[in-house]
């Protein structure tokens, strides 16, 4: 199984500060590397997929990059709406795994 | 627009069974792969099961493989998990979720599934 690790596990951080979140793999995942934001008690939104498409509707402050086993989230100016949860997943081979998440929070 | 929504959680004893279902509405259901996923109380998300648009195929994570059975019947646009020999490790919210490239581009609300005497 393809093991994902995020860093940091939670992140507290200003409105207007640069956040980036690091996911590594335990293998190569190729291109099939998705991020989704959840906020609390609601279902997770996609955000990137394919390492660096943002997803329809996300504001561009979101990007990500990446390639082979490590991979990273950055938001470049953060927004009261994205303090939130971030997983990381992969999609190269079953079982599908995900991040342990990343937590942003108010400074 | 893309609406999925779950039915069927609630509480169970071990060693219960109970059945999930989602219905789909806002897309050609049967072209899309589907997936359930899930997370347990203050934990991350766990992928569980996925199934093919055709239903033909299934995937399944080593901790309810041979408990748990997704299923589809695309002529009601329904995606199913039948959970059977369910454990308190099982207790998590249950959400169904399309998936495009292996990607889970669309959630539903989610259902809770607590396991307890």
């Amino acid at each position: 199984d393809i093991q994902m690790t995020q860093s940091p596990s939670s992140v507290s951080a200003s409105i207007g500060d640069r956040v980036t979140i690091t996911c590594r793999a335990s293998q190569v995942v190729g291109s099939w590397l998705a991020w989704y934001q959840q906020k609390p008690g609601k279902a997770p939104e996609l955000l990137i997929y394919g390492t660096s498409t943002l997803q329809s509707g996300v504001p561009s402050r979101f990007s990500a990059s990446g390639s082979g086993t490590d991979f990273t989230l950055t938001i470049s100016s953060l927004q009261p709406e994205d303090f939130a949860t971030y997983y990381c997943q992969q999609g190269n081979s079953f079982p599908l795994t995900f991040g342990g998440g990343t937590k942003v929070e108010i400074k | 627009e893309v609406q999925l929504v779950e039915s069927g959680g609630g509480l169970v004893q071990p060693g219960g069974s109970l059945r999930l279902s989602c219905a789909v509405s806002g897309i050609t259901f049967n072209i899309y792969d589907m997936s359930w996923v899930r997370q347990a109380p203050g934990k991350g998300l766990e992928w569980v099961s996925s199934i093919s648009g055709s239903g033909d195929g299934t995937y399944y994570a080593d901790s309810v493989r041979g408990r748990f059975a997704i299923s589809r019947d695309n002529s009601k646009k329904t995606l199913h998990l039948q959970m059977n020999s369910l454990r308190a490790e099982d207790t998590a919210v249950y959400y169904c979720a399309k998936v495009v490239a292996d990607t889970f581009d669309d959630w539903g609300q989610g259902a809770l599934v607590t396991v307890s005497s």
